[in-house]
């Protein structure tokens, strides 16, 4: 079975500090995704990469950059972390060769709290 | 653009009854549509998926979701309910009409509690 792994389950920030997610996958996808994930509001796709060093914005990036330097490593970083950046945080991956119809393998989430 | 409804916040079912957790979607083009079930601190997992071909899809766990072109709608559905089944269950949807990669959309999410 595919295992995406997230470094953290719960993490607790300060307002404007520099925070990094870490998330890495052990299938050889091509493609991986950072989402959040808040009650009422579903899950928004932040960013998600289809290569190494390749990303595209989501539907939210604001406030958020990835770095992608190794096919199974996937960073979401908090420049400086905001309040309202508190939410779980998912990270997914996928087979480019399943496209369009293959399925996303989820990690257990980040839950990332700034206070 | 591409969206998913759930109208639901919540559905409950009593044990042993059937269960349906509904979904609408909107697309420019063909659908492709996708079940996934989020088990309490736990990331998605994949249920099922429609792709083309037979409007009833089954899927893992004895799930199984209805698609409906007319009404635009990929219903859940499972014939008996059990206790375990309780968790958060997201539809989503895949267009494919602008080409290029395109994103899933994802529902809000529906909590199905199964009561004993």
């Amino acid at each position: 079975d595919v295992k995406v792994t997230q470094s953290s389950r719960y993490l607790v920030k300060r307002t404007g500090e520099k925070v990094f997610l870490e998330c890495v996958q052990d299938m050889d996808h091509e493609n991986m995704f950072w989402y959040r994930q808040d009650p009422g509001l579903g899950l928004r796709l932040i960013y998600f990469s289809y290569d190494v060093k390749m990303k595209e914005k989501g539907d939210i990036p604001e406030g958020y950059s990835v770095s992608r330097e190794k096919k199974e490593r996937f960073s979401l970083i908090l420049e400086s972390a905001s309040t309202n950046q508190t939410s779980m945080y998912l990270c997914a991956s996928s087979t480019r060769g399943g496209w369009p119809n293959e399925k996303l393998f989820f990690g257990s989430g980040t839950q990332l709290s700034v206070l | 653009a591409q969206s998913v409804a759930q109208p639901e916040d919540q559905v409950n079912v009593a044990e042993g009854n059937p269960l349906t957790v509904k979904c609408t979607y909107s697309v420019s083009g063909n659908p492709y549509l996708f079940w996934y079930v989020q088990y309490p601190n736990r990331g998605l997992q994949f249920l099922l998926k429609y792709i083309t071909g037979d409007n009833l899809v089954k899927g893992s766990y004895g799930f199984e979701a209805e698609f409906n072109k007319s009404q635009t709608s990929f219903h859940l559905k499972k014939p008996s309910a059990l206790v375990s089944d309780s968790a958060l269950y997201f539809c989503a949807v895949r267009d494919l009409e602008s080409g290029g990669y395109q994103k899933v959309t994802f529902g809000i999410g529906t909590k199905l509690q199964v009561i004993p």
